[in-house]
């Protein structure tokens, strides 16, 4: 266990529709990031905040917008939903040491746009 | 966009053997991770090189990191079944802000 928890699991959805997905980092984690991850596309960078504030933005199209909430958890909404938006998503955050920063991730939300 | 090409996209050996995944890369970077993906599941941090560091172990894994040819390979030493994963390198690019850009994976299977 990661200690990264992200809800729901499992989300099954039509196009056109929006979804918010949520991510609560580990305890005293100030980062979380969010990643895409597809069979064509790999694993693609979304977007990271550190302690509430945009730090660094990926590929993350204009439908999809996140927030970081004061108390760290994190939520990505996805609107407009297209088939090619089917992907597992993940969050996480992140420990700085010696040698450089290293992500936990959390489980995933499987979303799936029928 | 991935920044690291991994090779092989698959590899299938027997229990015991050795299994050698190698990634490479197209900038400059700090440093140099590797990960691990059960199926359908959150990545695992394995292990982390930094550019100034050719080669680094932990237990059973080895690394290489050779920033000439912008190339890393990955070595698990007398594989388990256990050890069926994808494995992903990831670079932290120099001047590339605070994102790891991960590589296209490795789907290793450890057969009995």
């Amino acid at each position: 266990d990661s200690g990264v928890t992200q809800t729901p699991k499992h989300l099954i959805t039509a196009t056109g529709q929006r979804v918010t997905l949520r991510c609560s980092p580990r305890s005293g984690d100030l980062s979380v990031y969010w990643y895409q991850q597809s069979l064509d596309q790999g694993l693609q960078f979304l977007i990271q905040y550190y302690n509430g504030e945009e730090r660094a933005k990926g590929n993350i199209l204009e439908r999809f917008s996140a927030q970081q909430f004061p108390d760290l958890h994190s939520e990505l909404n996805l609107s407009s939903l297209e088939l090619g938006d089917s992907a597992l998503y993940f969050c996480a955050s992140s420990v700085w040491g010696q040698e450089g920063e290293k992500l936990f991730f959390g489980s995933g939300t499987q979303l799936s746009v029928l | 966009s991935q920044q690291g090409e991994e090779d092989p996209q698959a590899l299938s050996i027997q229990e015991g053997e050795n299994a050698t995944m190698n990634c490479s890369y197209k900038t400059s970077i700090n440093n140099l991770q590797w990960y691990r993906q059960n199926s359908g599941r959150g990545l695992v941090h394995l292990i982390l090189i930094r550019s100034n560091e050719r080669e680094k172990h932990s237990g059973r894994l080895r690394v290489t990191l050779d920033t000439s040819k912008k190339s890393s390979s990955l070595l698990i030493t007398a594989s388990r079944a256990a050890d069926t994963a994808s494995y992903f390198c990831a670079t932290d690019e120099t001047g590339g802000g605070n994102k790891l850009t991960f590589g296209t994976g490795t789907q290793l299977k450890v057969e009995l």
